[in-house]
Protein backbone atom coordinates (compact mmCIF):
# COMPACT_ATOMS: atom_id res chain seq x y z
CA UNK A 1 0.00 0.00 0.00
CA UNK A 2 1.22 3.62 -0.74
CA UNK A 3 0.25 6.61 1.31
CA UNK A 4 1.27 10.10 2.54
CA UNK A 5 0.96 11.69 5.34
CA UNK A 6 1.24 15.65 5.78
CA UNK A 7 1.04 15.88 9.69
CA UNK A 8 0.20 20.11 9.41
CA UNK A 9 -3.21 21.71 7.82
CA UNK A 10 -1.39 24.55 8.17
CA UNK A 11 1.83 26.43 8.71
CA UNK A 12 2.19 30.22 9.29
CA UNK A 13 5.24 31.98 8.69
CA UNK A 14 6.48 35.56 8.79
CA UNK A 15 8.05 36.74 5.39
CA UNK A 16 11.89 36.38 5.82
CA UNK A 17 11.62 33.25 8.13
CA UNK A 18 12.66 29.90 7.12
CA UNK A 19 10.06 27.50 6.16
CA UNK A 20 9.08 24.02 6.60
CA UNK A 21 5.94 21.53 5.19
CA UNK A 22 6.75 18.14 6.27
CA UNK A 23 5.96 15.01 4.57
CA UNK A 24 6.24 11.27 5.29
CA UNK A 25 5.46 8.56 3.56
CA UNK A 26 4.44 5.02 2.68
CA UNK A 27 5.52 2.77 -0.20
CA UNK A 28 6.05 -1.04 -0.78
CA UNK A 29 9.53 -0.38 -2.79
CA UNK A 30 11.91 2.43 -3.83
CA UNK A 31 10.19 5.85 -3.94
CA UNK A 32 9.51 8.58 -6.31
CA UNK A 33 8.74 11.93 -4.40
CA UNK A 34 7.44 14.92 -5.77
CA UNK A 35 5.88 18.52 -3.99
CA UNK A 36 3.69 20.52 -6.13
CA UNK A 37 1.87 23.63 -5.64
CA UNK A 38 -1.95 24.65 -5.41
CA UNK A 39 -3.24 28.03 -6.19
CA UNK A 40 -7.08 29.01 -5.68
CA UNK A 41 -9.10 27.23 -8.59
CA UNK A 42 -6.08 26.33 -10.30
CA UNK A 43 -4.45 22.69 -11.26
CA UNK A 44 -1.35 21.90 -9.48
CA UNK A 45 1.90 23.01 -10.36
CA UNK A 46 5.59 21.28 -10.13
CA UNK A 47 7.86 22.51 -7.69
CA UNK A 48 10.30 19.39 -7.50
CA UNK A 49 11.07 16.01 -7.17
CA UNK A 50 13.50 13.09 -6.23
CA UNK A 51 14.10 10.18 -8.74
CA UNK A 52 17.63 9.26 -8.11
CA UNK A 53 20.79 10.58 -6.38
CA UNK A 54 21.40 13.20 -4.55
CA UNK A 55 19.07 13.69 -1.52
CA UNK A 56 18.95 17.31 -1.10
CA UNK A 57 16.91 18.29 -4.47
CA UNK A 58 16.17 22.17 -5.41
CA UNK A 59 13.44 23.00 -7.00
CA UNK A 60 11.13 25.92 -8.20
CA UNK A 61 11.37 29.57 -6.44
CA UNK A 62 13.79 29.04 -4.20
CA UNK A 63 12.13 25.25 -2.39
CA UNK A 64 13.84 22.43 -1.45
CA UNK A 65 13.10 19.06 -0.46
CA UNK A 66 15.54 16.24 1.23
CA UNK A 67 14.49 12.84 0.88
CA UNK A 68 15.53 10.67 4.44
CA UNK A 69 15.21 7.40 3.53
CA UNK A 70 15.26 6.29 7.50
CA UNK A 71 12.65 8.41 8.43
CA UNK A 72 10.66 7.88 5.14
CA UNK A 73 10.06 12.05 4.74
CA UNK A 74 10.56 14.35 2.23
CA UNK A 75 10.22 17.47 3.91
CA UNK A 76 10.13 20.81 1.72
CA UNK A 77 11.93 23.22 2.33
CA UNK A 78 12.87 27.14 1.70
CA UNK A 79 15.47 29.56 3.35
CA UNK A 80 13.04 32.64 3.23
CA UNK A 81 9.77 33.08 2.95
CA UNK A 82 7.59 35.47 0.59
CA UNK A 83 4.48 36.41 0.86
CA UNK A 84 3.51 35.13 -2.72
CA UNK A 85 4.38 31.79 -1.31
CA UNK A 86 1.14 31.61 0.28
CA UNK A 87 -0.57 28.46 -1.36
CA UNK A 88 -1.86 24.96 -0.98
CA UNK A 89 1.37 22.46 -1.26
CA UNK A 90 1.05 18.90 -1.41
CA UNK A 91 3.12 15.90 -1.41
CA UNK A 92 3.09 13.06 -3.42
CA UNK A 93 4.75 9.03 -4.23
CA UNK A 94 5.09 6.86 -6.86
CA UNK A 95 6.20 3.39 -6.73
CA UNK A 96 9.34 3.48 -8.51
CA UNK A 97 8.59 -0.20 -9.38
CA UNK A 98 5.14 0.46 -10.62
CA UNK A 99 4.64 1.32 -14.39
CA UNK A 100 1.35 2.64 -13.93
CA UNK A 101 2.77 6.05 -12.94
CA UNK A 102 -0.07 6.69 -10.58
CA UNK A 103 0.99 9.24 -8.15
CA UNK A 104 -0.25 8.85 -4.31
CA UNK A 105 -0.80 12.75 -2.76
CA UNK A 106 -1.26 13.63 1.13
CA UNK A 107 -4.41 15.73 1.85
CA UNK A 108 -2.30 19.38 1.31
CA UNK A 109 -0.70 21.66 3.80
CA UNK A 110 -1.94 25.47 3.75
CA UNK A 111 0.84 27.49 3.82
CA UNK A 112 0.44 31.42 4.99
CA UNK A 113 3.53 33.76 5.17
CA UNK A 114 2.27 37.07 6.82
CA UNK A 115 4.43 40.15 5.92
CA UNK B 1 4.83 22.66 -24.39
CA UNK B 2 1.96 23.82 -24.84
CA UNK B 3 0.37 22.38 -21.34
CA UNK B 4 -2.65 20.47 -20.52
CA UNK B 5 -5.50 22.10 -21.38
CA UNK B 6 -9.00 21.38 -19.66
CA UNK B 7 -12.96 22.47 -20.80
CA UNK B 8 -14.54 23.85 -19.22
CA UNK B 9 -12.86 25.60 -16.57
CA UNK B 10 -16.44 25.63 -14.75
CA UNK B 11 -19.43 23.83 -15.01
CA UNK B 12 -22.93 24.33 -12.78
CA UNK B 13 -25.99 21.74 -13.81
CA UNK B 14 -28.51 20.42 -12.12
CA UNK B 15 -28.73 16.83 -10.07
CA UNK B 16 -29.45 14.02 -12.72
CA UNK B 17 -28.23 15.88 -15.27
CA UNK B 18 -25.27 14.49 -17.36
CA UNK B 19 -22.26 16.32 -17.61
CA UNK B 20 -19.24 15.73 -19.92
CA UNK B 21 -15.17 17.06 -19.78
CA UNK B 22 -12.80 17.30 -21.86
CA UNK B 23 -8.70 17.01 -21.63
CA UNK B 24 -6.13 17.54 -24.15
CA UNK B 25 -2.70 17.01 -23.07
CA UNK B 26 0.80 17.50 -23.84
CA UNK B 27 1.17 16.27 -27.01
CA UNK B 28 3.59 13.87 -27.07
CA UNK B 29 2.65 12.17 -23.76
CA UNK B 30 1.02 8.87 -24.17
CA UNK B 31 -0.17 8.54 -20.57
CA UNK B 32 -3.39 10.59 -19.59
CA UNK B 33 -4.83 10.65 -15.50
CA UNK B 34 -7.78 11.72 -14.48
CA UNK B 35 -8.13 12.33 -10.72
CA UNK B 36 -11.08 13.88 -8.34
CA UNK B 37 -10.04 16.56 -6.10
CA UNK B 38 -12.79 18.01 -3.03
CA UNK B 39 -12.37 20.11 -0.66
CA UNK B 40 -9.81 19.73 2.02
CA UNK B 41 -8.65 16.86 0.22
CA UNK B 42 -5.83 15.74 -1.79
CA UNK B 43 -6.43 14.70 -5.22
CA UNK B 44 -7.56 11.30 -5.69
CA UNK B 45 -6.72 9.27 -8.57
CA UNK B 46 -10.06 8.04 -10.85
CA UNK B 47 -8.32 6.53 -14.01
CA UNK B 48 -5.78 5.92 -16.38
CA UNK B 49 -4.56 5.62 -20.17
CA UNK B 50 -2.02 4.48 -22.15
CA UNK B 51 -2.41 5.61 -25.50
CA UNK B 52 -5.91 5.14 -25.92
CA UNK B 53 -6.23 1.90 -23.56
CA UNK B 54 -7.95 2.63 -19.88
CA UNK B 55 -5.65 0.49 -17.83
CA UNK B 56 -6.83 1.17 -14.42
CA UNK B 57 -9.56 2.24 -13.11
CA UNK B 58 -10.44 3.44 -9.22
CA UNK B 59 -13.31 2.30 -7.12
CA UNK B 60 -14.36 5.46 -6.86
CA UNK B 61 -15.64 5.52 -10.59
CA UNK B 62 -19.14 4.23 -10.02
CA UNK B 63 -21.15 3.04 -13.29
CA UNK B 64 -22.05 6.67 -13.61
CA UNK B 65 -18.89 7.45 -14.69
CA UNK B 66 -17.16 6.68 -17.84
CA UNK B 67 -13.66 8.03 -19.69
CA UNK B 68 -12.60 7.52 -23.00
CA UNK B 69 -9.42 8.45 -24.83
CA UNK B 70 -10.57 7.12 -28.67
CA UNK B 71 -7.75 8.36 -30.48
CA UNK B 72 -4.53 8.66 -27.80
CA UNK B 73 -4.95 12.03 -28.20
CA UNK B 74 -7.78 13.71 -25.99
CA UNK B 75 -9.42 12.08 -23.28
CA UNK B 76 -13.13 12.87 -22.22
CA UNK B 77 -14.83 12.48 -18.97
CA UNK B 78 -18.62 11.72 -18.54
CA UNK B 79 -20.80 11.56 -15.62
CA UNK B 80 -24.42 10.22 -16.19
CA UNK B 81 -26.92 11.19 -13.76
CA UNK B 82 -24.77 13.64 -11.86
CA UNK B 83 -25.18 13.61 -7.73
CA UNK B 84 -24.55 16.65 -5.25
CA UNK B 85 -21.30 14.74 -4.21
CA UNK B 86 -20.21 14.78 -7.68
CA UNK B 87 -19.07 18.34 -6.92
CA UNK B 88 -15.43 18.49 -7.04
CA UNK B 89 -12.76 19.78 -9.11
CA UNK B 90 -11.44 17.51 -11.83
CA UNK B 91 -8.46 17.11 -12.83
CA UNK B 92 -6.58 15.99 -15.82
CA UNK B 93 -2.83 15.24 -16.25
CA UNK B 94 -0.26 13.89 -18.42
CA UNK B 95 3.15 11.87 -17.98
CA UNK B 96 6.84 13.46 -19.33
CA UNK B 97 9.96 13.10 -17.52
CA UNK B 98 9.03 11.52 -14.54
CA UNK B 99 6.28 13.48 -13.39
CA UNK B 100 2.44 14.68 -13.92
CA UNK B 101 1.90 17.79 -15.61
CA UNK B 102 -1.46 19.24 -14.59
CA UNK B 103 -4.32 21.16 -16.12
CA UNK B 104 -6.05 23.93 -14.40
CA UNK B 105 -9.06 21.53 -13.90
CA UNK B 106 -12.90 21.30 -14.41
CA UNK B 107 -15.00 22.48 -10.93
CA UNK B 108 -18.27 20.85 -11.45
CA UNK B 109 -21.05 22.61 -8.85
CA UNK B 110 -24.37 19.97 -8.71
CA UNK B 111 -27.21 22.11 -7.54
Amino acid sequence: AQSVAQPEDQVNVAEGNPLTVKCTYSVSGNPYLFWYVQYPNRGLQFLLKYITGDNLVKGSYGFEAEFNKSQTSFHLKKPSALVSDSALYFCAVRDRGSTLGRLYFGRGTQLTVWP
Amino acid sequence: DTGVSQDPRHKITKRGQNVTFRCDPISEHNRLYWYRQTLGQGPEFLTYFQNEAQLEKSRLLSDRFSAERPKGSFSTLEIQRTEQGDSAMYLCASLGSHRLHFGNGTRLTVT
